[in-house]
């Protein structure tokens, strides 16, 4: 079955860049699109961008402003976002998606949450 | 950006009621509107996609319906396990939005 296990969170002070990892499995990862969506604490979901299948296109949410870089590795069946400069308010917990078809997202990670804080 | 409203924020209802839930596009997002369902602690999970077709797995009582602006996602007959919050999404152009979600509560 198609699972999702995102990784890298935890407490990141101001300023100091994380990358988060989401290992796949279930399916032929390289064939899909992938997405991220965050959540602040008690918050909606928010989208952050998508990766396509093959990694040449990306496309982000405007509030990135340039901080967040998605990435994939398809030999290792693994999805990346990097947060460059993170801000207290980039604390969310962050989830992985699979994209059904250019741009829903059909399957979901259980998410990993970044808290930035000195 | 496209903003997505969700009416209403908070809704108090009984198992084995129908409920209708209200999502309002900004502008046009034709049928390219999808509805996913959050329980606490856990990660979203898709209902509906296209406006009105349910994801694998998804029960008979969740339909859909709407294009434009205007979206519904009803619930025919609530269980106990649909009390949670339900948020739309479209995808009809870049970036991707979602709303700020109705919350299903028990009464």
């Amino acid at each position: 079955q198609v699972q999702l296990v995102e990784s890298g969170g935890g407490v990141v002070q101001p300023g100091r860049s994380l990358r988060l990892s989401c290992v796949t499995s279930g399916f032929r990862f390289s064939s899909w699109g992938m997405h991220w969506v965050r959540q602040a604490p008690g918050k909606g979901l928010e989208w952050v961008g998508v990766i396509g299948h093959d990694g040449l296109m990306t496309h982000y949410a405007d509030f990135v402003k340039g901080r967040y870089t998605i990435s994939r590795d398809n030999s290792k069946n693994t999805l990346f976002l990097e947060i460059s400069s993170p801000r207290a308010d980039d604390t969310a917990v962050f989830y992985c998606g699979r994209d059904q078809t250019s741009g829903y997202v059909d399957y979901w990670g259980q998410g990993t949450l970044v808290t930035v804080s000195s | 950006e496209i903003v997505l409203t969700q009416s209403p924020a908070t809704l108090s209802l009984s198992p084995g009621e129908r409920v209708t839930l209200s999502c309002r596009a900004s502008q046009s997002v034709n049928r390219d509107l999808a509805w996913h369902q959050q329980k606490p602690g856990q990660a979203p999970r898709l209902l509906i996609y296209d406006v009105s077709n349910r994801a694998t797995g998804i029960p008979a009582r969740f339909s859909g319906s709407g294009s434009g602006t205007d979206f519904t996602l009803t619930i025919s007959s609530l269980e106990p396990e649909d009390f949670a919050v339900y948020y739309c999404q479209h995808r009809s152009n870049w970036p991707i939005t979602f709303g700020q979600g109705t919350r299903l509560e028990m009464k």
